[in-house]
C-alpha cells in the first residue's frame, strides 16, 4: 500500500451501533488529520494529531472519539451517531504543520 | 478567521479547451500558502498545485497553472488542454504560514464541479 489508506470505504450503521474508522499513512509523516465532508459544505477539520499527540479538537461532539496509537495509524471511534453525521470522512497526513496534506480515499458513512 | 470563496459551483469545458476556476480569500496575514485540490468522482482528493504567498512567480504543474494576485486576494486555477480525466470537484484552500494554534488548519472553499465534455 502506498500513500494514505482508509478502511472501510463504505459503512452503514444504526444510531445505537459502535464502529471505528481506520486510517494508515505510508509516507513517514508526523501529523494526521480527520476531516468531515458533507454535501454543499466546505471540508471541516475535526481532529489533528502531531507525533501521536492530539493538538486540536474543533468542537467535535463526544460521540466521535479519535485515537492515534502511533504516527502511522489514526482511528475514529463512532458511537450513538445521528443521521446528520452521515458524510464522507477523510483522513490526511503531512510531514509537519504547514506542509502539504495528503488525503486518503475516505469512508462514506451512512447513519440510519 | 480566514474564508475561502469559490463563486462558481459548476463549470463545463470542451475537451482540449482552456478553463479558469476562480477563488478568492480573505485574510489579514501576509504570509500563507494556497492550494488547489482535485477530487474526481468517488476517488481520492489529490493536490494539484501549491503556492507560497511570498513567491511572486505563479506556480505551474504541467497543464495546471495559477494566477495569484496577492493584493486582490485572488488565486485562480487555469487548466489548459482539458482532458476527460480532469472532470472532478476542485477545491481551493488556504493555510496560514504563522506558527501557533491553527497554523496547520486548511480552510477550504465549497468547491467547483468541473465537467469536461468530449
Amino acid at each position: 500500500e502506498t500513500g494514505v489508506t482508509q478502511t472501510p470505504r463504505h459503512l452503514v450503521m444504526g444510531m445505537t451501533n459502535k464502529k471505528s474508522l481506520k486510517c494508515e499513512q505510508h509516507l513517514g509523516h508526523n501529523a494526521m488529520y480527520w476531516y468531515k465532508q458533507s454535501a454543499k459544505k466546505p471540508l471541516e477539520l475535526m481532529f489533528v494529531y502531531n507525533f501521536k499527540e492530539q493538538t486540536e479538537n474543533n468542537s467535535v461532539p463526544s460521540r466521535f472519539s479519535p485515537e492515534c496509537p502511533n504516527s502511522s495509524h489514526l482511528f475514529l471511534h463512532l458511537h450513538t451517531l445521528q443521521p446528520e453525521d452521515s458524510a464522507l470522512y477523510l483522513c490526511a497526513s503531512s510531514q509537519g504543520f504547514q506542509e502539504t496534506q495528503y488525503f486518503g480515499p475516505g469512508t462514506r458513512l451512512l447513519v440510519l | 478567521a480566514q474564508t475561502v470563496t469559490q463563486s462558481q459551483p459548476e463549470m463545463s469545458v470542451q475537451e482540449a479547451e482552456t478553463v479558469t476556476l476562480s477563488c478568492t480569500y480573505d485574510t489579514s496575514e501576509n504570509n500563507y500558502y494556497l492550494f488547489w485540490y482535485k477530487q474526481p468522482p468517488s476517488r481520492q482528493m489529490i493536490l494539484v498545485i501549491r503556492q507560497e504567498a511570498y513567491k511572486q512567480q505563479n506556480a505551474t504543474e504541467n497543464r495546471f497553472s495559477v494566477n495569484f494576485q496577492k493584493a486582490a486576494k485572488s488565486f485562480s486555477l487555469k487548466i489548459s488542454d482539458s482532458q476527460l480525466g480532469d472532470t472532478a470537484m476542485y477545491f481551493c484552500a488556504f493555510m496560514s504560514a504563522y506558527s501557533g494554534a491553527g497554523s496547520y488548519q486548511l480552510t477550504f472553499g465549497k468547491g467547483t464541479k468541473l465537467s469536461v465534455i468530449p
